[in-house]
């Protein structure tokens, strides 16, 4: 089935030190989105691709990065974690097509951060 | 700015009792609208979506929702709650290009 795939499902890292994580598609859509969601909270929107276009949002701090090498594959970097990033992290992709149908978004199961 | 309200963050109805999650947004443009749903510790599964077409929309394991202009609402509706049901449940727009904005949720909980 076409999906999209995170990992890992859980990681744990330490206050200050480098993570990445992961999501990969099959859906074979030309957007991707990163999200991150606290406890109780809507997912909120880091950054998204539209192709290899690269489109932060005002407020998503530097220390939040992204790059997506190819189609399929796109990754989240937290430079130097804070105990305030531990948050689940939500991959999705949809399609868009100028003019013409688009669809909604695709959600990975996300990613639980845990900053010791 | 576009916004996305859900009124009630908790709801709790008895098994087999009508379920209404509301969802309002503000736009003087209809947007897309979608609800999404959230089992604990995974991520967002489509329930329905509107884009354009008959305002009653159904979606999957029984649930349905009416997009409403003059009411600028598209609440989510279910006959008939299980206990399966229980999880937190997202509305959300699209207006323009690639963005969706989405409301800050209903956790939905369902009493024997």
């Amino acid at each position: 089935d076409a999906m999209v795939i995170q990992n890992p499902r859980y990681q744990v890292t330490q206050f200050g030190k480098p993570v990445t994580l992961s999501c990969s598609q099959t859906l074979n859509h030309n957007v991707m989105y990163w999200y991150q969601q606290k406890s109780s909270q809507a997912p909120k929107l880091l950054f998204h691709y539209y192709d290899k276009d690269f489109n932060n949002e005002a407020d998503t701090p530097d220390n939040f990065q992204s790059r997506r090498p190819n189609t399929s594959f796109c990754f989240l970097d937290i430079r130097s974690p804070g105990l305030g990033d531990a948050a689940m992290y939500l991959c999705a992709t949809s399609e868009y097509r100028t003019g013409g149908a688009w669809h909604e978004q695709y959600f990975g199961p996300g990613t639980r951060l845990t900053v010791t | 700015a576009q916004s996305v309200t859900q009124l009630g963050s908790h709801v709790s109805v008895s098994e087999g009792a009508l379920v209404l999650l509301r969802c309002n947004y503000s736009s003087s443009v209809p947007p897309y609208l979608f609800w999404y749903v959230q089992y604990p510790n995974q991520g967002l599964q489509l329930l329905l979506k509107y884009t354009t077409g008959a305002t009653l929309v159904k979606g999957i394991n029984g649930f349905e929702a009416e997009f409403k202009k003059s009411e600028t609402s598209f609440h989510l509706t279910k006959p008939s709650a299980h206990m399966s049901d229980a999880a937190e449940y997202f509305c959300a727009v699209k207006y323009n290009f690639n963005k969706f904005y989405f409301g800050s949720g209903t956790k939905l909980n369902v009493k024997p």
